[in-house]
C-alpha cells in the first residue's frame, strides 16, 4: 500500500530559527503533493501544493517546499519561524493511480518558543 | 462565501449506540471525504464519494457507513459505536478529478464513545 512518512513527530525551536520538516512517500507513480497546517483548535488549511513544473513551491506565510523526485521527498521549509507558526503540519500525497484520495503522513507538531 | 460545515462539533455517546455525523458543503464539489484523526496516525480515510449515489471504502471503513443522496451532504454513520471510534472526524471536499485540486476541510467533530 502507498504510504507517507513524516520523520519528526515533535519539533521544538525558538523564534527566528529555521524550520525543515521531512516528508517521504512510497513509490507510486505520478503524484500530487500537499502540505496542510492545523493551528490549535482549528481545521486543516492548505499551506502549499505541487502538481507539476518548478519543484520548488512557495506557499502562504513564508513557507516553501521542494519536490525531489529521485528521493520521493517533499520537505517543508521556513527560514525564520514565528511563535504563530506553532501548529501541527501534515504532508499529504495524492497517488494519482489511486484516484482523488489523499494519503496523509502522521503529522509533525511544531512548538515555537517566544 | 462557500464553506463546509460539520455537526455536531462535540458528541459523547455510549458503546453500541448508532451515531450520525453530518457534513454539508456549499462549494458544489463532486468529491467528498471523511477522515479520522488520531495521535500519531495523522488523518486516515474512512469513506469517500465522487458524486451522488457514489460511495467508496477508505483505509479504515469497518464500522462506518455513508450515503450520498445529494451533492451537498455526506453523513457518516457509526452503526454501533465502539470505544475505538473515539476520535476527531473531519469532512473534506474537492472539485476536480485526478486529485489535481485542493481538499477543503470542515472544522471537525470530536466524538467520545464511553
Amino acid at each position: 500500500a502507498q504510504s507517507v512518512s513524516q520523520h519528526n513527530h515533535h519539533v521544538i525551536l525558538s523564534e527566528a530559527a529555521s524550520l525543515e520538516l521531512g516528508c517521504n512517500y512510497s513509490y507510486g507513480g505520478t503524484v500530487n503533493l500537499f502540505w496542510y497546517v492545523q493551528y490549535p483548535g482549528q481545521h486543516l488549511q492548505l499551506l502549499l501544493k505541487y502538481f507539476s513544473g518548478d519543484p520548488l513551491v512557495k506557499g502562504i506565510k513564508g513557507f516553501e517546499a521542494e519536490f525531489i523526485k529521485s528521493k520521493f521527498s517533499f520537505n517543508l521549509r521556513k527560514p525564520s519561524v514565528q511563535w504563530s507558526d506553532t501548529a501541527e503540519y501534515f504532508c499529504a500525497v495524492n497517488f494519482k493511480a489511486a484516484g482523488n484520495k489523499l494519503t496523509f503522513g502522521g503529522g509533525t507538531r511544531v512548538l515555537v518558543k517566544p | 462565501d462557500a464553506e463546509i460545515t460539520q455537526s455536531p462539533r462535540h458528541k459523547i455517546t455510549e458503546t453500541g449506540r448508532q451515531v450520525t455525523l453530518a457534513c454539508h458543503q456549499t462549494w458544489n464539489h463532486n468529491n467528498m471525504f471523511w477522515y479520522r484523526q488520531d495521535l500519531g496516525h495523522g488523518l486516515r480515510l474512512i469513506h469517500y464519494s465522487y458524486g451522488v449515489q457514489d460511495t467508496n471504502k477508505g483505509e479504515v471503513s469497518d464500522g462506518y457507513s455513508v450515503s450520498r443522496s445529494n451533492t451537498e451532504d455526506l453523513p457518516l454513520t457509526l452503526e454501533s459505536a465502539a470505544s475505538s471510534q473515539t476520535s476527531v472526524y473531519f469532512c473534506a471536499s474537492s472539485e476536480l478529478s485526478g486529485g489535481s485540486d485542493t481538499q477543503y476541510f470542515g472544522p471537525g467533530t470530536r466524538l467520545t464513545v464511553l
